[in-house]
């Protein structure tokens, strides 16, 4: 079926550093995908997202681009500070399959000054 | 503008209990997502409706559970009897149209069953 993979966390990093957190996903037909996180203490808000294979969403500096020939929908950003501490889900929209969002298992993100 | 309303906020009760959470979506969404989070298996959905009436249940974990949408504008998840494998985070969530379009988060409710 369906499915999300991301990398395990947590990835720990200093201000100002490049991040990248890899996702990967298994679907039929092309499925729209996101980028969903979740600050301490709070639900999912989301982040951006691609509806079809090359379009790249970017939000708050950060980016990710559809790439159907590799499957992936990798999260970057260039410069990361301390208040982007959080989890960050991958999610696929699961079209073919009575409308489910399907996500990934979470990857925390922890930023240090 | 009110974003997707859940109470309790946190919950802590005792094995047996019944456990009662309450969403309000968000004013004109017809889509109404009930999601579970625990460390061990992540984010899943348990059941979502569209225009009070529910789609798909598959994700429901077992017959204690239950959930309604008597309204457009309320939504129930219960528990009943609850065991300590249901502590959780319950989040609750709305969209509009397509089912493909942003979906709405509450802040969740917390619950520990003792």
């Amino acid at each position: 079926g369906n499915s999300v993979t991301q990398m395990e966390g947590p990835v720990t990093l200093s201000e100002e550093a490049f991040l990248t957190i890899n996702c990967t996903y298994t679907a039929t037909g092309y499925p729209s995908l996101f980028w969903y996180v979740q600050y301490p203490g709070e639900g999912l808000q989301l982040l951006l997202k691609a509806t079809k294979a090359d379009d790249k969403g970017s939000n708050k500096g950060f980016e990710a681009t559809y790439r159907k020939e590799t499957t992936s929908f990798h999260l970057e950003k260039g410069s990361v500070q301390v208040s982007d501490s959080a989890v960050y889900f991958c999610a696929l929209f699961d079209s073919g399959n009575t409308g489910k969002l399907i996500f990934g298992q979470g990857t925390t993100l922890q930023v240090k000054p | 503008d009110a974003g997707v309303i859940q109470s309790p906020r946190h919950e802590v009760t005792e094995m047996g209990q019944e456990v009662t959470l309450r969403c309000k979506p968000i004013s004109g969404h017809d889509y109404l997502f009930w999601y579970r989070q625990t460390m061990m298996r992540g984010l899943e959905l348990l059941i979502y409706f569209n225009n009070n009436v529910p789609i798909d249940d598959s994700g429901m974990p077992e017959d204690r559970f239950s959930a309604k949408m008597p309204n457009a504008s309320f939504s129930t998840l219960k528990i009943q009897p609850s065991e300590p494998r249901d502590s959780a985070v319950y989040f609750c969530a709305s969209t509009s149209g397509d089912i493909r379009n942003t979906i709405y988060f509450g802040e969740g409710s917390w619950l520990t069953v003792v």
